[in-house]
């Protein structure tokens, strides 16, 4: 089955850099790769998503690449602000199964 | 726009007792989900439903019942609770066609989080 790493498990700027997120799978098959947010005490919120159609996706400060051959795919995060801390789960999928997460990414952003 | 819900949002209970945590959505979604939450592990898939009546095993389904009659509901039950069980509890639902050749998961919109201790 399907298996997604994720990394780095903890992550800390400072306001206004940027932060990059990494995420590697295993199964050639899957093909939908969805990005969550959670905040504290919440459930996750989907932020951004790609499609193994498509190489990169941008939505105002945050975009995602996705890598095929490699299997890999990124998260982006430009001119942070204390309001992007949070932890981000990156996911993927084949269709016809669920999605598998990968363990998580603590990001702080320190003003 | 109720959209999706969960009850309760905290439980305490003991080891042995039989627990049902419930999950409500306003969007008439085919698909629902269960997951735990746990440090170290992320977001783990128990059980997940296509449809009404249609249910399956996600990666860590021991322990677990589910039921789908309604659409729009989709309870999960601890037979006999242990403490291992203790987690976050997540319910999520999306929205898939189920025409050929897409019958996967797509976004999922997740629910508030049961908070589940068993001592």
């Amino acid at each position: 089955g399907e298996n997604v790493e994720q990394h780095p498990s903890t992550l800390s700027v400072q306001e206004g850099d940027s932060a990059v997120i990494k995420c590697t799978y295993s199964d050639s098959a899957s093909n939908y790769f969805p990005w969550y947010k959670q905040e504290l005490g919440k459930g996750p919120q989907l932020i951004i998503d790609i499609r193994s159609n498509v190489g990169e996706k941008k939505d105002q400060r945050i975009a995602v690449t996705l890598n095929k051959t490699a299997k890999h795919f990124s998260l982006h995060i430009t001119e942070t602000q204390p309001e992007d801390s949070a932890v981000y789960f990156c996911a993927a999928s084949e269709a016809g199964t669920a999605l598998i997460f990968g363990k998580g990414t603590t990001l702080s952003v320190s003003s | 726009d109720a959209g999706i819900t969960q009850s309760p949002r905290y439980k305490i209970t003991e080891t042995g007792r039989q627990v049902t945590l419930m999950c409500h959505q306003t969007w008439s979604h085919s698909y629902m989900f269960w997951y735990r939450q746990d440090l170290g592990h992320g977001l783990r898939l128990i059980y997940y439903s296509a449809a009404a009546d249609i249910t399956d095993k996600g990666e860590v389904p021991d322990g677990y019942v589910v039921s789908r009659s309604k659409t729009e509901n989709f309870p999960l039950t601890l037979e006999s609770a242990t403490r291992s069980q203790t987690s976050v509890y997540f319910c999520a639902s999306s929205e898939v066609p189920l025409q050929r050749g897409n019958r996967g998961a797509d976004t999922q919109y997740f629910g508030p989080g049961t908070r589940l201790t068993v001592l």
